[in-house]
C-alpha cells in the first residue's frame, strides 16, 4: 500500500467551528489533492498542490483552504464549517503526468 | 464541462458471471480515461487507464476500451469473484489535465457465492 496517512479517520464538529484534517505521505510524489466523497456525486476535487506552497482550485473549493509547507503534509481547513461539509475527504497523491492513483482511507466528517 | 455517466446501481452478479459496467462520457477533445475501484472502507485505487481512441486498458482480469466513436469507456471482466465486490468509478481527464480528474458516480457491484 501506498504510504499515504489521513487523519483524524472520524470527526463530529458543531457549526461554524475551524477544522483541519490532515494528510500525510511518505512516497515523496509531488502532486497532493484533497477530494470529498458525496452520494450522488462521485468523488469532486477541492484543491490540489503541485509543490510546496503551489496550490490550485478545484471544482468545489468555496469554504476550503490549503497549505502544504512541506512535501509530504497537505492540511485542508474549513474554516468555518457548515453542515453541507459534512463528507466523507480523500487525500490522494501523484507523480507529474499521471492522476491521482493513490488514495488515503479516507476521513468521515460530521458537521451537526 | 466534461462529464461521465455510468449506469445505475447496484449490480449483483453470481461468482463466475460476465461483468459489464457501462460507462460513457462528455469531454472536448480526446480525453484521457481510468477506472478506479473502492474496496469497503479503504480509499480508491486506479484499476486501469487507456490514453487514446481504441487503447485497451487492463489489469487484474478487468479490461475497457476507449471508444471515441461511441464516447464509452466500459468495464469487463469475464469471471467474477466475491473479491471483486466494491464500488468501481469510471472517469476521465483533459488532454494534458491529469490534475483535474472528473469522475463517475460510481456503480457499486455486488458478487455472491
Amino acid at each position: 500500500d501506498a504510504g499515504i496517512t489521513q487523519s483524524p479517520r472520524h470527526k463530529v464538529t458543531e457549526t461554524g467551528t475551524p477544522v483541519t484534517l490532515r494528510c500525510h505521505q511518505t512516497e515523496n510524489h509531488r502532486y497532493m489533492y484533497w477530494y470529498r466523497q458525496d452520494p450522488g456525486h462521485g468523488l469532486r476535487l477541492i484543491h490540489y498542490s503541485y509543490g510546496v506552497k503551489d496550490t490550485d482550485k478545484g471544482e468545489v473549493s468555496d469554504g476550503y483552504s490549503v497549505s502544504r509547507s512541506k512535501t509530504e503534509d497537505f492540511l485542508l481547513t474549513l474554516e468555518s464549517a457548515t453542515s453541507s461539509q459534512t463528507s466523507v475527504y480523500f487525500c490522494a497523491i501523484s507523480e507529474p503526468r499521471t492522476p491521482a492513483a493513490f488514495f488515503g482511507q479516507g476521513t468521515r466528517l460530521t458537521v451537526v | 464541462g466534461d462529464s461521465v455517466t455510468q449506469m445505475e446501481g447496484p449490480v449483483t452478479l453470481s461468482e463466475e458471471a460476465f461483468l459489464t459496467i457501462n460507462c460513457t462520457y462528455t469531454a472536448t477533445g480526446y480525453p484521457s480515461l481510468f477506472w478506479y475501484v473502492q474496496y469497503p472502507g479503504e480509499g480508491l485505487q486506479l484499476l486501469l487507464k487507456a490514453t487514446k481512441a481504441d487503447d485497451k486498458g487492463s489489469n487484474k482480469g478487468f479490461e475497457a476500451t476507449y471508444r471515441k466513436e461511441t464516447t464509452s469507456f466500459h468495464l469487463e471482466k469475464g469471471s467474477v469473484q466475491v473479491s471483486d465486490s466494491a464500488v468501481y468509478f469510471c472517469a476521465l481527464a483533459p488532454p494534458g489535465g491529469y490534475q483535474k480528474v472528473t469522475f463517475g458516480t460510481g456503480t457499486k457491484l455486488q458478487v455472491i457465492p
